[in-house]
């Protein structure tokens, strides 16, 4: 069955530095997610994307975070200077519709933490 | 705007108890309901959804029927097992704004 894979599956960062989490969504989808839990809360909407272009962004997701599909696989996240509140759990989603009815599917997460 | 409030957690069972984990949900318009299962170590798996009212999602025994009336959407076993220890969120998604409004995760434990 086809899958959401997300690398690294942990990275560890000094404050400050620049972090890119990839993310490979499923083949035939054409909608892209990256959502974050911070231990112990809620799991929040960060952005979506869809025909190489954001869709949709949340507060979080401000001038620090980018966006990007290279290579028409890949589906990545950079955080340019990251900061300490930027440890989360980091999950990608795909869809293959864009609709509020429509699945999306996850990766297992990249769990980010800055030191 | 869109918010879903689940259950406080954690909830610990015997094996073979009934489940029931409630969700209720603020939203514009007419969402869709999901309920997704978080396993130790790994991501967010769909379990359920519905699109509806009065849809009833199901899946490996869970149950979950979308009640507009009481904007709710519980999640129901009638005979848990120790595989289904994980933590289960409840979830939303509403009109154009296609991202996921996550309630806060309930951790299911089953004793054997």
């Amino acid at each position: 069955e086809p899958e959401v894979t997300q690398t690294p599956s942990h990275q560890v960062t000094q404050m400050g530095q620049e972090v890119i989490l990839r993310c490979v969504p499923i083949s035939n989808h054409l909608y892209f997610y990256w959502y974050r839990q911070i231990l112990g809360q809620k799991v929040e909407f960060l952005v979506s994307f869809y025909n190489n272009e954001i869709s949709e962004k949340s507060e979080i997701f401000d001038d620090q975070f980018s966006v990007e599909r290279p290579d028409g696989s890949n589906f990545t996240l950079k955080i340019r200077s990251t900061k300490l509140e930027d440890s989360a759990m980091y999950f990608c989603a795909s869809a293959r519709v864009a609709s509020s009815t429509d699945t999306q599917y996850f990766g297992p997460g990249t769990r980010l933490t800055v030191l | 705007g869109n918010s879903v409030t689940q259950m406080e957690g954690p909830v610990t069972l015997s094996e073979e108890a009934f489940l029931t984990i409630n969700c209720t949900y603020t939203a514009t318009g007419y969402p869709s309901l999901f309920w997704y299962v978080q396993y130790p170590g790994e991501g967010l798996q769909l379990l359920l959804k519905a699109t509806k009212a009065d849809d009833k999602g199901s899946n490996k025994g869970f149950e979950a029927t979308y009640r507009k009336e009481t904007t709710s959407f519980h999640l129901e076993k009638g005979s848990v097992q120790v595989s289904d220890s994980a933590v289960y969120f409840c979830a939303l998604s509403s009109g154009s704004a296609r991202q996921l409004t996550f309630g806060s995760g309930t951790q299911l434990t089953v004793l054997p």
